[in-house]
């Protein structure tokens, strides 16, 4: 299947700085790639759907001012949190879409998670 | 309602057993539905779609009622590789995904 890759897989970061996470279609080009968050013990949470090339669409109650998704080309997609809080800490999951034989379907990448100190 | 609900057990089973649980859905124009498995601190992964007459995968088997709006997910002769969190995922037949919070299963020796 295909292959999705984040970076880093892991930060700790100290309250009120900046992350940039990356997400990475390997080998194949995604067109929409999707940014989701997971907090202990809940599902994975639609947080923006990101599109090349174009600006993202961020799901009811996500600030798109705090999450900024770029989205710059067919591989690459990055999300900053920007001026990181306790509560930001989270696992961080960007997927990205590839059309099948007509069908979506979803390639996770590994995670980030994220701790704000 | 959640759009997506199941029961978060966990489910504590021998290894060699039979393990069952469902999950529910709200929007009954859902086309697409998923099983994922998590492991713990990593990403989702499909395990199988669930189609409308059910299907089989080696020892997993999925059923869906879509008159009930539930999908369930049956494992045979459990593994110690099998514990993980199980998470049910419908869509709408588009590329948004929504996600259960998860069923925990755990296999002991």
């Amino acid at each position: 299947g295909a292959v999705v890759s984040q970076h880093p897989s892991w930060v700790i970061c100290k309250s009120g700085t900046s992350v940039k996470i990356e997400c990475r279609s390997l080998d194949f080009q995604a067109t929409t790639m999707f940014w989701y968050r997971q907090f202990p013990k809940q599902s994975l949470m639609l947080m923006a759907t990101s599109n090349e090339g174009s600006k993202a669409t961020y799901e009811q109650g996500v600030e798109k001012d705090k999450f900024l998704i770029n989205h710059a080309s067919l591989t690459l997609s990055t999300l900053t949190v920007t001026s990181a809080h306790p509560e930001d800490s989270s696992f961080y999951i960007c997927s990205a879409s590839v059309r099948l034989a007509g069908n979506y379907e979803q390639y996770f990448g590994p995670g980030t998670r994220l701790t704000v100190t | 309602r959640k759009e997506v609900e199941q029961d978060p057990g966990p489910f504590n089973v021998p290894e060699g057993a039979t393990v069952a649980f469902n999950c529910t859905y709200s929007n009954s124009a859902s086309q697409s539905f998923f099983w994922y498995r998590q492991d713990c601190r990593k990403e989702p992964k499909l395990l199988m779609s669930v189609y409308s007459s059910g299907n089989e995968d080696g020892r997993f088997t999925a059923q869906l009622n879509r008159a009930s709006q539930y999908i369930s997910l049956l494992i045979r002769d459990s593994k110690l590789s099998d514990s993980a969190t199980y998470l049910c995922v419908v869509t709408l037949g588009d590329y948004k995904l929504s996600f259960g919070a998860g069923t925990t299963v755990t296999v002991r020796a």
